[in-house]
């Protein structure tokens, strides 16, 4: 049982690339959640999706799309990686609302 | 914006001393969750406490609740060195979303 998995672990970007990120979580949870980590920042939710085939806005979602095509994977896309980008991005899943959720271990982009 | 927002930002305390944080939220909940995070890794969940209720505990956890006043603390009994971390409050609201604060890290000196 691995949980949540996010691939890659590590990625530097040119600004202008674009790439995938996925997570992966076999706990068979239907929410799903994309999150970015910057120092003194906290948490900042970027997309959600709370089944399979449905995404929804967070906080952040600019230059960020994501797709839920099967239920255990939930990708975030950035289509023009811009520096600001730069940061740690976690994955979260969980059964449903008044549930725990749980983490992926991160993937730590730099756009340079 | 964010939902959340913890205080102190920081903490230092000494070895089975008591640590306090404070998490404040903006809209209705469903449930208050805490999380802790070490040194940047995923973050695990500690705990959840539901808006109809006022104090939880699991462990050397105690957390509280006001709705009324849209708040929530934290409180870990007789810290560890491994009790070293960051903490999270996240909103889980009704619109499913779970949204953070920005954490407060505490640090505990052996």
């Amino acid at each position: 049982n691995a949980g949540v998995t996010q691939t890659p672990k590590f990625r530097v970007l040119k600004t202008g690339q674009s790439m995938t990120l996925l997570c992966a979580q076999d706990m068979n949870h239907e929410y799903m959640y994309w999150y970015r980590q910057d120092p003194g920042m906290g948490l900042r939710l970027i997309h959600y999706s709370v089944g399979e085939g449905t995404t929804a806005k967070g906080e952040v979602p600019d230059g960020y799309n994501v797709s839920r095509l099967k239920k255990q994977n939930f990708l975030l896309g950035l289509e023009s990686a811009a520096p600001s980008q730069t940061s740690v991005y976690f994955c979260a899943s969980r059964p449903g609302q008044n549930t725990e959720a749980f983490f992926g271990q991160g993937t730590r982009l730099t756009v340079v | 914006s964010q939902q959340g927002e913890e205080d102190p930002q920081a903490l230092s305390i000494q070895e089975g001393e008591n640590a306090t944080m404070n998490c404040s939220y903006k809209t209705s909940i469903n449930n208050l969750q805490w999380y802790r995070q070490n040194s940047g890794r995923g973050l695990v969940h500690l705990i959840l406490i539901r808006s109809n209720e006022r104090e939880k505990h699991s462990g050397r956890l105690r957390v509280t609740l006001d709705t009324s006043k849209k708040s929530s603390s934290l409180l870990i009994t007789a810290s560890r060195a491994a009790d070293t971390a960051s903490y999270f409050c996240a909103s889980d609201m009704v619109d499913y979303k779970l949204s953070f604060g920005a954490g407060t890290t505490v640090t505990v000196r052996a």
